[in-house]
Formats: structure tokens, C-alpha cells, sequence
């Protein structure tokens, strides 16, 4: 089983709505990152959050809103998405200083914008 | 420009047979941080393996073996005797620094299917 827990794993949401996907991991890891990955694709570096401040955000469009309370939890507080947000969206947490690159992931939330 | 090139997309073998994943890699830094991450139909990315630019030894775990070559810039990983729980999509990445937030470039994956 994952040590990062991501909810919901499914979502299907109208371009209009808002809602939130969240990330749980109790490793004591203080890095944070959303990836997206599109079918068949590899994935796609979105935010980085390193002792629950936001380090690197890669040009997301602001209809996603990373928000990070506390270091065990991560959200991504989603708004007026488009169809082609639809994907699969994958929360990973590190030990920030190590430098290994092993991040361990969760399931994934897979996300269908309508 | 850091990237990593996966060449196979799809490989089918049958089970017991053994299977090569080929990853080449280009990158300006002298030191950098390779990886191979497995990723089954559950969604999740698993570790399997990290490897720094100054360690050229090969590494054997079980079934599992890579080669690394910095004379050809890659990363091979091998599984031996395969399994169908080994049927999964394998992306191998680089390291970018800076390395305090371990910001990972993926190549686009090889999907291997391994039949009974």
C-alpha cells in the first residue's frame, strides 16, 4: 500500500464547479508536489511545495491553487477547468534535501472535466 | 538541455523471457541523478532504482538489474525471467538541479506487457 493517500480517486467535475483534490502523507516528508499526467504521457511537474512554502510553480494556469496547511497535507483547489484538464493528477512527497529524486507517490486522482 | 529518451513504447514478451528497457539520457552537468520509476495500472509511481553520474557500477536486485554507461549516456534496465505482475508502464528520469527539490525530467515511458 502507498504511504501517500490521495482523495478522491475519481472526479468528474463541470467547467464551472470548484472542488479540491487532497494529498496525505505521514512520512514526515517535507517536500510536496503535484504532477499531471495525460494518457500515455509521462509526468508533468505542476507545483513544489518545500517546508509547506511553495518553491516552484511551473507556469500552472491559476484555475489550480496548490494550498499546503501543514507538512502532512496537500491540496489543489480546482476552478473553471477545462475539458482538456481532464487527467490523471499524482501527489509525491520527498525528504526536500536529500537530492535521491525517490519521491513516493500516491494513487492518483483521476480527474474528468466535462 | 536536460532530457531523456525512452525509444520503446511498447514491448510484449512472454513470460519467463528476458527484457531489456533502454533510457538515453543528455544533460550539461557533471553531476546528476538517473532513475527508473515503475508505474502499474494502479496509478501510483514506484522507485525502483537511483543511480549518481560519479557510480558506474551496475546494480542486481533480483530479477531487476541496470547498466549504466556514461560513455553512451544509458540506463538499461533489465528483467530477467519475467512475471506478468511485471506488465506496467517504466519511466526512466533525470535529476535537475537544484537537487533540493528533487525536480525529476521523465522520458515518456515504455509500456511493457508481459503475457502468460
Amino acid at each position: 500500500d502507498t504511504e501517500v493517500t490521495q482523495t478522491p480517486k475519481h472526479l468528474v467535475m463541470g467547467m464551472t464547479n470548484k472542488k479540491s483534490l487532497k494529498c496525505e502523507q505521514h512520512m514526515g516528508h517535507r517536500a510536496m508536489y503535484w504532477y499531471k499526467q495525460k494518457a500515455k504521457k509521462p509526468p508533468e511537474l505542476m507545483f513544489v511545495y518545500s517546508y509547506e512554502k511553495l518553491s516552484i510553480n511551473e507556469s500552472v494556469p491559476s484555475r489550480f491553487s496548490p494550498e499546503c496547511p501543514n507538512s502532512s497535507l496537500l491540496n489543489l483547489h480546482l476552478h473553471a477547468l477545462q475539458p482538456e484538464d481532464s487527467a490523471l493528477y499524482l501527489c509525491a512527497s520527498s525528504h526536500p534535501l536529500s537530492g535521491t529524486g525517490e519521491l513516493f507517490f500516491g494513487e492518483g486522482s483521476r480527474l474528468t472535466v466535462l | 538541455a536536460q532530457k531523456v529518451t525512452q525509444a520503446q513504447t511498447e514491448i510484449s514478451v512472454v513470460e519467463k523471457e528476458d527484457v531489456t528497457l533502454d533510457c538515453v539520457y543528455e544533460t550539461r552537468d557533471t553531476t546528476y541523478y538517473l532513475f527508473w520509476y515503475k508505474q502499474p495500472p494502479s496509478g501510483e509511481l514506484v522507485f525502483l532504482i537511483r543511480r549518481n553520474s560519479f557510480d558506474e557500477q551496475n546494480e542486481i536486485s533480483g530479477r531487476y538489474s541496470w547498466n549504466f554507461q556514461k560513455s553512451t549516456s544509458s540506463f538499461n534496465f533489465t528483467i530477467t525471467a519475467s512475471q506478468v505482475v511485471d506488465s506496467a508502464v517504466y519511466f526512466c528520469a533525470l535529476s535537475e538541479p537544484p537537487y533540493n527539490t528533487d525536480k525529476l525530467i521523465f522520458g515518456t515511458g515504455t509500456r511493457l506487457q508481459v503475457f502468460p
